[in-house]
């Protein structure tokens, strides 16, 4: 069954600390996965997009890593700032297809 | 460059009222999604346009809700009878690009926060 799953669930961290998010996917074949970020009450804004070969993306304080191998991929903040407290989403393309996967989402909250 | 529009940015109703949503995409963009994302989830595809024609629409209720584009710009997602369940953010979303490239580039609105009582 094509899945994706995050983890942790919520996180709470203070200003200035990093923080790593986690995904996991079933889905098969592989195309890409993208990483969202939602503000509360706002559309999700994509932050990276990565494919089969591509194994780290940045983006500013963000750095995306994709494991092919294991289906993993992370998502690694770093220096958080008060405005990265959001949801994020981790989105899997199937190969050959236009359906995306999304998984339920991390919230973060960062602290003072 | 301005991006998508959706109104109302709220609304709330009583089951078995109607309700309509309205979404223009950035300027240009063949590919509409709408999308329904209950809290806690991510966001679930409801109907997918390119240009004024339904690419899929599998997973959209179509005995309560329904969508049109009829003119390829913009779209009306509604709602007839509402339901508890239905109480979500209903998203759009629209790409440039069209077919599989669409989803390279994909632009969401603000949503729309559906609350049924």
């Amino acid at each position: 069954k094509n899945q994706v799953e995050q983890s942790p669930q919520s996180l709470i961290i203070l200003e200035g600390k990093n923080c790593t998010l986690q995904c996991n996917y079933t889905v098969s074949p592989f195309s890409n996965l993208r990483w969202y970020k939602q503000d509360t009450g706002r559309g999700p804004v994509s932050l990276t997009i990565m494919t089969f070969s591509e194994n780290t993306k940045s983006n500013g304080r963000y750095t995306a890593t994709l494991d092919a191998d294991t289906k993993q991929s992370s998502l690694h903040i770093t220096a958080s700032q008060l405005s990265d407290s959001a949801s994020y989403i981790c989105v899997v393309r199937r190969d050959n297809t236009d359906k995306l996967i999304f998984g339920t989402g991390t919230r973060l909250q960062v602290f003072p | 460059e301005a991006g998508v529009a959706q109104s109302p940015r709220y609304k709330i109703i009583e089951k078995r009222q109607s309700v309509a949503f309205w979404c223009n995409p950035i300027s240009g963009h063949a590919t509409l999604y709408w999308y329904q994302q209950i809290l806690g989830q991510g966001p679930k595809l409801l109907i997918q346009f390119q240009n004024n024609g339904v690419v899929d629409d599998s997973q959209l209720p179509k005995d309560r809700f329904s969508a049109e584009r009829l003119k390829g710009v913009d779209s009306t997602l509604k709602i007839q009878p509402a339901k508890l369940e239905d109480s979500a953010v209903y998203l759009c979303a629209s790409s440039s690009s069209t077919g599989l490239a669409a989803l390279q580039f994909l632009f969401f609105g603000e949503g729309s926060r559906l609350t049924v009582l």
